[in-house]
């Protein structure tokens, strides 16, 4: 079974600033994806990032990058540039060999301070 | 395109009804993937379908059951409620093949009472 570990339940971070949000996950695939989701207020998921285990490179997309260090098992997010807007839950899920099912850690809150 | 919709939004149901939730996901994606969220559990994954057929299944106990019909749009159902079955249900849906984003839609919330 895949576990997903978000040891922060908890974040703050200045308008403008830098924040790096981590994630540890064990898993006994070689092969597997990585996602983070952003769940704002409305409680509407909203996919952040992707990463393939295979690559090396990190993923970005615009303000958001990843770090993606496989024999650590570890998936950190670093958002940069933050805006009000990013103020919400923010999950780490590995995907499950097999099908299209999501294994989400407990979250982490994000809140953007003006 | 139009993103992932789930009918009804709310719903509110009394202990030892059985309820249905609709999700119809977004067009070209044949992949319905749902999800339970409570404040207790977090988001624990359901089951999905994939042309019409099961093709994973989460923890969960057999009340809880679901089909997809041959248009992709997916129905669950979960039979003798329980106040425990109280939640936020998200419906997913993904393009065909395994381990590519889902797209969530905006999630039934359920409350038993």
């Amino acid at each position: 079974a895949q576990t997903v570990t978000q040891s922060q339940p908890e974040m703050s971070v200045q308008e403008a600033e830098t924040v790096t949000l981590s994630c540890t996950y064990d898993t006994s695939e070689s092969d597997y994806y990585l996602f983070w989701y952003k769940q704002p207020p409305s409680r509407q998921m909203i996919l952040v990032i992707r990463q393939e285990a295979y690559k090396q490179q990190n993923a970005t997309e615009n303000r958001f990058s990843v770090n993606f260090q496989k024999a650590a098992k570890s998936f950190s997010l670093k958002i940069s540039d933050s805006q009000l807007g990013d103020a919400a839950m923010y999950f780490c899920a590995p995907n499950q060999t097999g099908a299209n099912n999501l294994f989400f850690g407990t979250g982490t809150r994000l809140t953007v301070i003006p | 395109k139009a993103g992932v919709t789930q009918t009804p939004r709310y719903l509110i149901k009394t202990r030892g009804q059985q309820v249905t939730l609709s999700c119809s996901p977004i067009s070209g994606h044949r992949s319905v993937s749902w999800y339970q969220q409570t404040p207790g559990q977090g988001l624990q994954f359901l089951f999905e379908y994939f042309s019409e057929t099961q093709r994973n299944k989460g923890n969960f106990p057999g009340r809880f059951s679901g089909r997809q019909f041959s248009n992709s749009r997916s129905e669950m159902n979960v039979s003798t409620l329980e106040l425990g079955d109280s939640a936020l249900y998200l419906c997913a849906s993904s393009l065909a093949g395994e381990r590519l984003e889902q797209y969530f839609g905006p999630g039934t919330r359920l409350t038993v009472t």
